[in-house]
């Protein structure tokens, strides 16, 4: 069984672009949850999809929207990109409350 | 609103040595409380989480932690440090049982000296 995997592993974007991170959940788990991590940072919670809803957001900015398919797969987007945007972004995904997490995008802003 | 402050971002430890990790949490609700572990260039692997079914809470790789209500502490712990424990640390709170919405410390890099 595969776990959460996460694609591309790193990208690198101007400033003013937009990204798309992709997140294939574990086999079954039907939430999926998007955080952060900044340089030398815990992770940060940006939000989660349940059911193609999101369910709950952390405190960023409408730049970053997400999109939870189906088949449970999501999506985060980030628009008009920063410098400060610049980190590895988790993904996680969830069935009754255990999270497990993938090995992250870095994505890098020039 | 709930946090967790790590104490310390670097912590040494010979081979053999026992290791203490310092966490102590803000939470206005009973916490569900957990550690993490990072491996550079990898995801997040969880070691343990508290759900109140005890105090002392015993996680993979021969580490444990124990919630401490009074002192608002869930420090984590291992008899002997062995070289490949060397990574970041990460403990972590939620106010749900469920996963949901875990806020994380800044980290501990635990480095093994030899």
């Amino acid at each position: 069984d595969a776990g959460v995997t996460q694609s591309p592993t790193h990208l690198i974007k101007t400033r003013g672009q937009q990204v798309t991170l992709r997140c294939s959940p574990k086999s079954g788990h039907d939430t999926v949850s998007w955080y952060q991590q900044a340089l030398g940072q815990g992770p940060q919670f940006i939000f989660q999809y349940y059911e193609e809803e999101e369910r709950q957001r952390g405190n960023f900015p409408d730049r970053f929207s997400g999109h939870q398919y189906p088949n449970y797969s999501s999506e985060l987007n980030v628009n008009a990109l920063l410098l400060g945007d610049s980190a590895l972004y988790l993904c996680a995904s969830s069935l009754d409350g255990r999270a497990f997490f993938g090995q992250g995008t870095r994505l890098t802003v020039v | 609103a709930q946090s967790v402050t790590q104490l310390g971002s670097h912590v040494s430890v010979s081979e053999g040595a026992l290791v203490l990790l310092r966490c102590n949490y803000s939470s206005s609700v009973p916490p569900y409380l957990f550690w993490y572990v990072q491996y550079p260039n990898q995801g997040l692997q969880l070691l343990l989480k508290y759900t109140s079914a005890a105090t002392l809470v015993k996680g993979i790789n021969g580490f444990e932690a124990e919630f401490k209500k009074s002192e608002t502490s869930f420090h984590l712990t291992k008899p002997s440090a062995h070289m490949s424990d060397a990574a970041e640390y990460f403990c972590a709170v939620s106010e749900r049982e469920r996963d949901d919405k875990i806020i994380f410390g800044k980290g501990t890099r635990l480095h093994i000296l030899p």
